[in-house]
């Protein structure tokens, strides 16, 4: 089974501040990768599938990028409605694997 | 505009059943494949399966056989997940949510609002 990993496992950014987290797959996954927000006692969300592709009504500042085993989500300007715990998702091999979240809180 | 809408929270005692719902509306129900994710309190997202909402086959992932059962109702676009002999690591939230199929891969672009299964005697 394609494992999943995130880090940093939390982070504290002030806001307008540019924040990055990183997901690995244990093996090549090619650009089927998915991006969640969880807002605190909330439903998650899409944000970005397909590795880059931002979903629709999702607010530009939002961004993924990468390919193979090495993915990147980047909040450009950080916001306070973006408090919350993000989560990658391999679709590669039709199990869907989460990565275990990155929880983002502000400074 | 595309709603899930699931049941409500249940509290149900160690080794009862409990089944749950989650109702399709603003979309075609037959035409995309409805998939279940459990987290449990504090903890991470967790693919339980899916199920073929055209065809009702459901498909189980890894530690989620036996005791869960997927289904559908297509007369009234509603899913169903049923779980037996309750245990309490099954308290969890449960999320319904709809699969899209894009040019590179599927992905979930619309969830239910949860539905808080408590198992506690």
């Amino acid at each position: 089974d394609i494992q999943m990993t995130q880090s940093p496992s939390s982070l504290s950014a002030s806001v307008g501040d540019r924040v990055t987290i990183t997901c690995r797959a244990s093996q090549s996954i090619t650009k089927f990768l998915n991006w969640y927000q969880q807002r605190p006692g909330k439903a998650p969300k899409l944000l970005i599938y397909a590795a880059s592709s931002l979903q629709s009504g999702v607010p530009s500042r939002f961004s993924g990028s990468g390919s193979g085993t090495d993915f990147t989500l980047t909040i450009s300007s950080l916001q306070s409605e973006d408090v919350g715990t993000y989560y990658c998702q391999q679709s590669y091999d039709m199990r869907f694997t989460f990565g275990p979240g990155t929880k983002v809180d502000i400074k | 505009q595309v709603q899930l809408e699931q049941s409500g929270s249940e509290l149900k005692k160690p080794g009862a059943s409990v089944k749950l719902s989650c109702k399709a509306s603003g979309y075609t129900f037959t035409a995309y494949a409805l998939n279940w994710v459990r987290q449990a309190p504090g903890q991470g997202l967790d693919w339980m399966g899916w199920i073929n909402t055209n065809t009702g086959n459901p498909t189980y992932a890894q530690g989620f056989t036996g005791r869960f059962v997927f289904s559908v109702d297509t007369s009234v676009n509603t899913a169903y997940m049923q779980i037996s002999s309750l245990q309490t690591e099954d308290t969890a939230f449960y999320y319904c949510a709809r699969e899209q199929f894009g040019p590179v891969g599927p992905y979930f672009d619309y969830w239910g609002q949860g539905t808080l299964v408590t198992v506690s005697s």
